[in-house]
C-alpha cells in the first residue's frame, strides 16, 4: 500500500542554519503531497502542499518540490528560527478518498 | 478564520468505560475524518465520513469504534469498552472536497487508566 518515509529525528540546528528534512513516498497513483507541522501542545497545521509533479509548495520560508522521478518531497528552509521548533510530518493523499498517510514525523529543535 | 474545534481537550477514563469525543468541523466542509496519534508514534488514519456514512475505515477502526453526525454540526467518535492501548491523541479533521487539504482540530488527549 501507499506509504511515506521521512528522516528520523531529532534534528538540532542553530538559528539561521539551513534545514532539510527528507521525505520519500510510495504510491500507486498520483498523490497529493503535504507537509504538516505540529507545534508543542498544538494540533496539526498544514504547512505547504503540492498536487502534481514538479509543483513547488511554499509557506513561511519553507519549500518542498514534488519530484516524481525520485518519489520525494523534501522540506527545506534557508534560515531557521527558534520559533520553527516543532514536529514536521510529511503526508500523502491519494485523492480518491482524501485519506492522509503520514510519515513518522521529524522533531526539529532550533537553538538560539 | 474558521477552524475545527474538538472537545474535551483531555479526557481521562477508566478501562472498560465508553467515551465520546466531539468535533465541530468547519461549517461548509463535507468530508470528515478521525485520526489518532499514540504517544511517540505516527499519526494514523481511523475513518472518513461523507454524506452521512463511512466512506473508508482502517483496520484499527473495528467494532469498538463508531462515528456519528448527530445534528448536522457535530461529528463524534465513540469508543466502547476502552482499553489501555486506546490512550492516544485523537484528531478530527474536515475538508471541503476531495483533493483539498484537510484542516485539523487541536486534538483530544484520551488517557485510559
Amino acid at each position: 500500500g501507499d506509504s511515506v518515509t521521512q528522516m528520523e529525528g531529532p534534528v538540532t540546528l542553530s538559528e539561521e542554519a539551513f534545514l532539510t528534512i527528507n521525505c520519500t513516498y510510495t504510491a500507486t497513483g498520483y498523490p497529493s503531497l503535504f507537509w504538516y507541522v505540529q507545534y508543542p501542545g498544538e494540533g496539526l497545521q498544514l504547512l505547504l502542499k503540492a498536487t502534481k509533479a514538479d509543483d513547488k509548495g511554499s509557506n513561511k520560508g519553507f519549500e518542498a518540490t514534488y519530484r516524481k522521478e525520485t518519489t520525494s518531497f523534501h522540506l527545506e528552509k534557508g534560515s531557521v528560527q527558534v520559533s520553527d521548533s516543532a514536529v514536521y510530518f510529511c503526508a500523502l493523499s491519494d485523492g480518491a478518498t482524501n485519506k492522509l498517510i503520514f510519515g513518522t514525523g521529524t522533531l526539529l529543535a532550533v537553538q538560539p | 478564520e474558521p477552524e475545527v474545534t474538538q472537545t474535551p481537550s483531555h479526557q481521562v477514563t477508566q478501562m472498560g468505560q465508553e467515551v465520546i469525543l466531539r468535533c465541530v468541523p468547519i461549517s461548509n466542509h463535507l468530508y470528515f475524518y478521525w485520526y489518532r496519534q499514540i504517544l511517540g508514534q505516527k499519526v494514523e488514519f481511523l475513518v472518513s465520513f461523507y454524506n452521512n456514512e463511512i466512506s473508508e475505515k482502517s483496520e484499527i477502526f473495528d467494532d469498538q469504534f463508531s462515528v456519528e453526525r448527530p445534528d448536522g454540526s457535530n461529528f463524534t467518535l465513540k469508543i466502547r469498552s476502552t482499553k489501555l492501548e486506546d490512550s492516544a491523541m485523537y484528531f478530527c479533521a474536515s475538508s471541503r472536497s476531495l483533493n483539498i487539504e484537510a484542516f485539523f482540530g487541536q486534538g483530544t488527549r484520551l488517557t485510559v487508566v
